[in-house]
């Protein structure tokens, strides 16, 4: 039962051009989102997380948007540079289980130069 | 900071036999840790979650026989994948939560490919 989703697998970007990243979650209980970032043979690596509290977070050029009514949330990487292509898993975790995090299946980008 | 480790980061074994996978906090002293598992462009599905110095709580669907989990000490956990059979064959990545953390906070080892003939 895949609880989060991220429908696109992969896509590709022009430098300096906006990437928008989104990711689908089903379980209402979720009250905590995170964006990770995985390079090849790496493990995925923190980037960015929101509370169910807000609708906005902003770090940087990264920017996530948590849209609850809808189940909802995207990455905004403003602007896309070479450096950020990357696989990008979006994660989702409830207060009661904080344990356990939920991970979409990943969305492939490529910012070209 | 918070860098984890996993070795081997590859492994090739004949099935029916058992193969261990080593998870270690190399800056900080990890209370809990986990353990994923990784099927080709699926997500990660955490298998087992584990407190230094207690037994392992595994998820739904993972048996605890055949996956086993040992975290003997603050920096180090293993995941023994006994009796190997082909359809073990996946990508496992471990992560760790510092004991100072925050109770999201995960930090993600490199993952191990595992391929059983």
């Amino acid at each position: 039962d895949q609880q989060v989703k991220q429908n696109s697998p992969s896509l590709s970007v022009q430098e300096g051009r906006i990437s928008i990243l989104n990711c689908d979650y089903t379980n209402s209980m979720f009250d905590y989102f995170l964006w990770y970032k995985k390079y090849p043979a790496e493990g995925p690596t923190f980037l960015i997380s929101i509370s169910s509290i807000k609708d906005k977070n902003e770090d940087g050029r990264f920017t996530v948007f948590l849209n609850k009514s809808a189940k909802h949330l995207s990455l905004h990487i403003v602007p896309s540079q070479p450096g950020d292509s990357a696989v990008y898993f979006c994660a989702a975790s409830g207060s009661y289980n904080f344990n356990k995090f939920y991970f979409g299946s990943g969305t492939k980008l490529n910012v070209k130069p | 900071g918070a860098v984890v480790s996993q070795h081997p980061s590859r492994v090739i074994c004949k099935s029916g036999t058992s193969v261990k996978i080593e998870c270690r906090s190399l800056d900080f002293q990890a209370t809990t840790m986990f353990w994923y598992r990784q099927f080709p462009k699926q997500s990660l599905m955490l298998m087992a979650t584990s407190n230094e110095g207690s037994k392992a709580t595994y998820e739904q669907g993972v048996e605890k026989d055949k996956f086993l989990i040992n975290h003997a000490s603050l920096t180090l956990s293993t995941l023994t994948v006994t009796s190997a059979h082909p359809e073990d064959s996946s990508f496992y990545i471990c992560s760790a939560r510092p004991g100072y953390a925050a109770s999201y906070e995960q930090y993600f080892g490199p993952g191990t490919r595992l391929t059983v003939t």
